[in-house]
């Protein structure tokens, strides 16, 4: 069965500074999807980025970014210049390429140290 | 813009009590989930449906049933709430012609006294 791992339950930044939070998954399926969500106090779930498998490049939104190793099976979010706002849950989640069910992983909780 | 609205932000019941969440898309989308978040879990999928009157058990599915009878309106039932049910519920949905990503409501943090 397909598993996602988030190894850091908690992460802090200062802000303005970059931090890298964690996510690994097990798989044998080739065609995927990785996502990176973010989870504010207010609640909301909300997409920050997603990585098709077929795809080489690393995906980025902004001052979003991935680090995608397929191989390693190995899907890490960059956030550059943390903000306030940047402050949150984040959950890694893995959907296989014909499939509605995502698997997701423990959740890291972002802290921003002003 | 999609929009998934779950009916409580916060609901308290009591053990043995019928519970009823309520989810609400107004997107004309096929799919709808609930999940159960729970620290250190994240996500876990309860049920899950892909058409009016359909359903699919999730990985957790026990002490658990859904209702659809409109496509707009997914509802989660507890039949006899327990103490094990305390627990954030968010409730997502998605069109049928895509498979990400899923839109997501506010949440609603259910105690079970």
């Amino acid at each position: 069965a397909q598993t996602v791992t988030q190894s850091q339950p908690e992460m802090s930044v200062q802000e303005a500074e970059t931090v890298t939070l964690s996510c690994t998954y097990d798989t044998s399926e080739s065609d995927y999807y990785l996502f990176w969500y973010k989870q504010p106090p207010s609640r909301q779930m909300i997409l920050v980025i997603r990585q098709e498998a077929y795809k080489q490049q690393n995906a980025t939104e902004n001052r979003f970014s991935v680090n995608f190793q397929k191989a390693a099976k190995s899907f890490s979010l960059k956030i550059s210049d943390s903000q306030l706002g940047d402050a949150a849950m984040y959950f890694c989640a893995y959907l296989e390429g014909s499939n509605y069910q995502l698997i997701w992983g423990a959740g890291t909780k972002l802290i921003i140290k002003p | 813009d999609v929009k998934v609205t779950q009916s409580s932000r916060y609901l308290v019941k009591r053990t043995g009590e019928k519970v009823f969440l309520e989810c609400v898309q107004d997107m004309d989308h096929e799919n709808m989930f609930w999940y159960r978040q729970d620290p250190g879990l994240g996500l876990r999928l309860i049920y899950f449906s892909y058409d009016v009157k359909m359903k699919e058990k999730g990985d957790i599915p026990e002490g658990y049933s859904v209702s659809r009878e409109k496509k707009e309106r997914f509802s989660l039932i507890l039949e006899s709430a327990s103490t094990n049910q305390t627990s954030m519920y968010l409730c997502a949905s998605i069109r049928d012609t895509e498979n990400q990503p899923q839109h997501f409501g506010d949440g609603t943090r259910l105690s079970i006294l």
